[in-house]
Formats: C-alpha cells, sequence, structure tokens
C-alpha cells in the first residue's frame, strides 16, 4: 500500500500570496489531519476532516482553510501569508479516530 | 496547545544502552501513542497503549502508562545509532473527535 504522499515537498513564498498544499491519504483512510510543527510551538493541530466533512479545527485563524474530496484527497490553503506561517506542515491520515496516525514527509513552507 | 510534556528534552547515549523517556499529561485519556520523527520528515508511529493498559512491548520498545499519575515512559532497549530521532508522546483528551495533542518531543541522539 503506498503511504500519505505529500506535495510539494518544498515551497517558497512572499508574505501576502496563497498556498496550496495537497495530500492523498493511505487507501481506505478517511480520516485526514493536518498539522502544523515549528521549533518555537511544536506540533499544533489545524483541522481534521471525515468523510468530506470538517470535524475539528484548532486555533488558527481563518487565513487557514482546507477541504477534502470525495477519494478522501484533503488540501489545506493559506491566504495572505505572514512570515510566522513559515513550518513544516504535515498531513496524517487513519483508519480509525484518533489511533495510528501514518503522516506524510510533509511540506516546508518558507515566508519570505 | 501542548498536551504531553517529554522529559528529558534531550537525550545523549551510546550504542547499546537502554534509553528511557518520559511523558506527563495532564487530561483523562482514552489512548496515548508515541511516535518517532527523523530530523525534516513526517512522524512514525511506534506504539499505541490504551488507558486500561499498564504495560506494551513492540520489538525493542517498551511503553509503561500509569494513569494514577498520568505520565507514560518509552524504553528503548539496546539503541543503535539509527534511533537517532525526536520522540513524542501524543494524547486524545479522552475526545473521540480526530485530534491528538502532541507533546515537544525528546530528541535522542545515539552515538555509534
Amino acid at each position: 500500500k503506498a503511504g500519505v504522499t505529500q506535495t510539494p515537498r518544498y515551497l517558497i513564498k512572499t508574505r501576502g500570496q496563497q498556498v496550496t498544499l495537497s495530500c492523498s491519504p493511505i487507501s481506505g483512510h478517511r480520516s485526514v489531519s493536518w498539522y502544523q510543527q515549528t521549533p518555537g510551538q511544536g506540533l499544533q493541530f489545524l483541522f481534521e476532516y471525515f468523510s468530506e466533512t470538517q470535524r475539528n479545527k484548532g486555533n488558527f485563524p481563518g487565513r487557514f482553510s482546507g477541504r477534502q474530496f470525495s477519494n478522501s484527497r484533503s488540501e489545506m490553503n493559506v491566504s495572505t501569508l505572514e512570515l510566522g506561517d513559515s513550518a513544516l506542515y504535515l498531513c496524517a491520515s487513519s483508519l480509525q479516530v484518533n489511533e495510528k496516525l501514518f503522516f506524510g514527509s510533509g511540506t516546508q513552507l518558507s515566508v519570505l | 496547545s501542548q498536551q504531553g510534556e517529554e522529559d528529558p528534552q534531550a537525550l545523549s547515549i551510546q550504542e547499546g544502552e537502554n534509553a528511557t523517556m518520559n511523558c506527563s499529561y495532564k487530561t483523562s485519556i482514552n489512548n496515548l501513542q508515541w511516535y518517532r520523527q527523523n530530523s525534516g520528515r513526517g512522524l512514525v508511529h511506534l506504539i499505541l497503549i490504551r488507558s486500561n493498559e499498564r504495560e506494551k512491548h513492540s520489538g525493542r520498545l517498551r511503553v509503561t502508562l500509569d494513569t494514577s499519575k498520568k505520565s507514560s515512559s518509552l524504553l528503548i532497549t539496546a539503541s543503535r545509532a539509527a534511533d537517532t530521532a525526536s520522540y513524542f508522546c501524543a494524547t486524545d483528551r479522552g475526545s473521540t473527535l480526530g485530534r491528538l495533542y502532541f507533546g515537544r518531543g525528546t530528541q535522542l541522539t545515539v552515538w555509534p
């Protein structure tokens, strides 16, 4: 079985731009969650989707949004990028809620 | 917000030695999980222990859980240089919604 695939692997943007990150979960996994990882804040939960519905959202501003498609693939979007959005964005999928998350390699976003 | 707090923040040992990492948390849980992360990559699930379990083994890994003290420990026996990574504990805070709360992690360095 293929693992969780995240694209792109690296991204460089400038302040004010927007970005879309993509995540393909493991086949059969309907739960997809997103995390932001920074040296200062550690791993912070962004949101979780199950069967195209956002079930849980972390404490991030409205500039951060996401969606899930009928094939369970997910995207997250960050608009009006700020320097502080520079981070490793990790997507994870799981068969059962809150159990054994399978993570992708992440998208390293740098905002200049 | 963080849930788990790993201790120590950093651990440096020689190959062949045992490595013990601890995790404390603050709320009730359904389960506690340990993950490993190599620098700049995604997290890899190591082991899940449920709230009604006290100890679990997987290869060279041994995890204990003390719900009365709200703490867990991860023991890696006979460490190898390849075990060098960051180790995180994660809990669900008793929720069934798709969200895990991660600690700050322990950076383990195993010297050959």
